[in-house]
């Protein structure tokens, strides 16, 4: 069965530091991966994707994300974090069908 | 410019109500999908519809329904609503292209007491 896995529910990192969120997935084929960040009270907006090709795949506001065929994963990741990236962050596969529960970043000053 | 918009932003009703929610886009997409969002659940895929007239059920579709007379519009019907469907809905959109990018609305907040 299709599915998307986010393992951590909250993460804390300081203003600078660098971030990593983790994402696995289950799917039959070869998956349309993406990650979406959604601020309090807002709609879900595109970060960025992955379709084919280059593994290495560049977003908006830094991030960046690596799709890992042999460990079934798409971790996001930036290297220096700012106050206004305290978000909530949602991993995706396919169409629209499956997301995982998502990681809460806060912040620290 | 193109936008998705749902209404009512927020909505309270009595279980057992019949509730509609409204989702409407300007971005022509074939397609559209309405989720729920609750803690630890992340977004669970309620309907979705690939065109006017196409609708499927999604994960948790027990106790919702949707039409699509046309391109822009995919309301979300609660038929008699439970304490169980208090949640925050989204809407969303994207071409038909099953790769593109979701467009979401801002979601609408509903408590059924």
């Amino acid at each position: 069965a299709q599915s998307v896995t986010q393992p951590d529910i909250h993460i804390t990192v300081s203003e600078g530091a660098s971030l990593e969120l983790r994402c696995n997935y289950s799917y039959g084929a070869t998956p349309y991966l993406f990650w979406y960040v959604q601020s309090p009270g807002q709609g879900l907006q595109l970060l960025l994707k992955y379709f084919s090709g280059d593994t290495l795949v560049q977003g908006i506001k830094g991030f960046e994300a690596e799709f890992k065929r042999s460990q079934s994963s798409f971790n996001l990741r930036k290297p220096s974090v700012h106050w206004s990236d305290a978000a909530e962050y949602f991993c995706a596969v396919g169409g629209g069908f499956y997301f995982g529960s998502g990681t809460k970043l806060n912040v620290k000053p | 410019d193109a936008e998705i918009t749902q209404s009512p932003r927020h909505k309270i009703t009595e279980t057992g109500r019949q509730v509609t929610l409204a989702c409407h886009q300007t971005w022509n997409h074939n397609n559209m999908f309405w989720y729920r969002q609750d803690l630890g659940h992340g977004l669970r895929l309620i309907h979705y519809s690939y065109g006017v007239q196409d609708t499927n059920k999604g994960e948790v579709s027990d106790g919702y329904s949707v039409s699509r007379s046309n391109t822009e519009d995919l309301p979300l019907t609660l038929e008699s609503a439970a304490s169980s469907q208090t949640s925050v809905y989204f809407c969303a959109s994207s071409t038909g292209f099953s790769g593109d990018t979701q467009y979401f609305g801002p979601g609408t907040r509903l408590t059924v007491l």
